[in-house]
């Protein structure tokens, strides 16, 4: 069965950095779009950021870009989330995410539908 | 962005009754919306995508309906299992946005 498994939360004062991992197992990663999602405590869902199936491919909210990079190695069925300048609103819970896409003529899509999370990685940036 | 709203926010209801969610775009996403039920601790799972599909594993008294801006997540039967929080969301275009959540409790 597919898993996912986050690490590399922890605290963190304003202005620094931390970058998170997530190890997938169960499918064959290399064909599918993954994303990190996150939710500040007692709050809703917020997307932050995807990475295409190949990589080549990123996307982010606006108010990560700049702040926070998104990789893969597929060599590793891993994805990484690097955030920088971390401030006290990112505080939350971050989970990485299998998008529900497909593959087609040699292209795999992405969807924006998550069909396989992790358990979550908190991040608490505090001074 | 898309800005998704959910009501209620609060909905208290009892084992065995129907419980419906609404939830609205603020412009016309066809049929791109996701359920997602969210229980404390735990990680979102996917109830249903495309706003009438019903994910793999997911119980049949589950079900969504609408298209364009208004959309309705019907749970029948509600069972013990179902007191969580539902959270709709659009994948019709970046950035994917949800609804602000809505908690079904023991009454």
């Amino acid at each position: 069965q597919v898993q996912l498994v986050e690490s590399g939360g922890g605290v963190v004062q304003p202005g620094r950095s931390l970058k998170l991992s997530c190890v997938a197992s169960g499918f064959t990663f290399k064909n599918y779009g993954m994303h990190w999602v996150r939710q500040a405590p007692g709050r809703g869902l917020e997307w932050v950021a995807v990475i295409s199936f190949d990589g080549n491919k990123e996307y982010y909210l606006d108010s990560m870009k700049g702040r926070f990079a998104i990789s893969r190695d597929n060599s590793k069925n891993t994805i990484y989330l690097e955030m920088n300048s971390l401030r006290v609103e990112d505080t939350a819970v971050y989970y990485c995410a299998k998008d529900r896409g497909h593959c087609s003529g040699g292209t795999c899509y992405s969807v924006g539908i998550w069909d396989s999370w992790g358990q979550g990685a908190l991040v608490t940036v505090s001074s | 962005d898309i800005q998704m709203t959910q009501s209620p926010s609060t909905l208290s209801a009892s084992v065995g009754d129907r419980v419906a969610i609404s939830c609205r775009a603020n412009q016309s996403i066809g049929t791109w919306l996701a359920w997602y039920q969210q229980k404390p601790g735990k990680a979102p799972n996917l109830l249903i995508y495309r706003a009438s599909t019903l994910q793999n594993g997911v119980p049949s008294r589950f079900s969504g309906s609408g298209s364009g801006t208004e959309f309705t997540l019907t749970i029948i039967t509600l069972q013990p299992d179902d007191f969580a929080t539902y959270y709709c969301q659009q994948c019709h275009s970046r950035p994917w946005t949800f609804g602000q959540g809505t908690k079904v409790e023991i009454k």
